[in-house]
């Protein structure tokens, strides 16, 4: 199984900052099949990314994706106030479909 | 617009069972592959089990397998997820969600989800 680890659980931030999560994997994701999930509360996953670095249909270009092997990222450029949230790696390359334990990004 | 509706979350005790729906529309149903994702409350996201369109091919996580069965009707747009011998770790939000490919198992639509509480 594919251990996906986080960094850091929690991102302090201000509005206009840009934000940097980390996605660990134990082993290489096969073929970068990669995706990154947003969650707010009470609300269900919002898909954001896959293949490691294709935005979902929707998603604002203030969001990218990147790496491959075992290390990934997501970048926000400049956060907006409907941005904080917390946010999921998950890989499909390898069953068990495994995802990271979460990054919260908070208002500073 | 796609749409994903889940049914069928209660209480049960530890040791029982329950049959989780989920209703979709909006999309060509037999042509995607669909899942159950669970979340525990206040912590994160566990993927539960997957089914291919056609329903030939089923899949599930090591914490279920034996006890949970996924299965589909096309005919009726839905996915369901058979739960027995519910344990008091089960405890969760069960979320369906769709592939965004046929043979890919990551999510592009979720439902709102479905609580089940496993409590004696």
């Amino acid at each position: 199984e594919i251990v996906l680890t986080q960094s850091p659980d929690t991102l302090s931030l201000s509005q206009g900052e840009k934000g940097i999560l980390s996605c660990r994997a134990s082993q290489s994701v096969p073929m970068n099949y990669l995706a990154w999930y947003q969650q707010k509360p009470g609300q269900a996953p919002r898909f954001l990314m896959f293949g490691a670095s294709s935005r979902a249909t929707g998603i604002p270009d203030r969001f990218s994706g990147g790496g491959s092997g075992t290390n990934f990222s997501l970048i926000i450029s400049r956060l907006e106030p409907e941005d904080f949230a917390t946010y999921y790696c998950q890989q499909y390359g390898s069953s068990p479909w495994t995802f990271g334990q979460g990054t919260k990004v908070e208002i500073k | 617009e796609v749409q994903l509706l889940e049914s069928g979350g209660d209480l049960v005790q530890p040791g029982g069972s329950l049959r989780l729906s989920c209703a979709a529309s909006g999309f060509s149903f037999s042509t995607y592959a669909m899942s159950w994702v669970r979340q525990t409350p206040g912590k994160g996201l566990e993927w539960v089990s997957s089914i291919t369109g056609t329903g030939t091919k089923t899949n599930f996580a090591d914490s279920v397998r034996g006890r949970f069965t996924i299965s589909r009707d096309n005919s009726k747009n839905t996915v369901y997820l058979e739960m027995n011998n519910l344990r008091v770790e089960d405890t969760a939000i069960y979320y369906c969600a769709k592939s965004r490919l046929s043979n890919l198992f990551h999510f592009d639509y979720w439902g709102r989800g479905t609580l089940v509480t496993v409590s004696p």
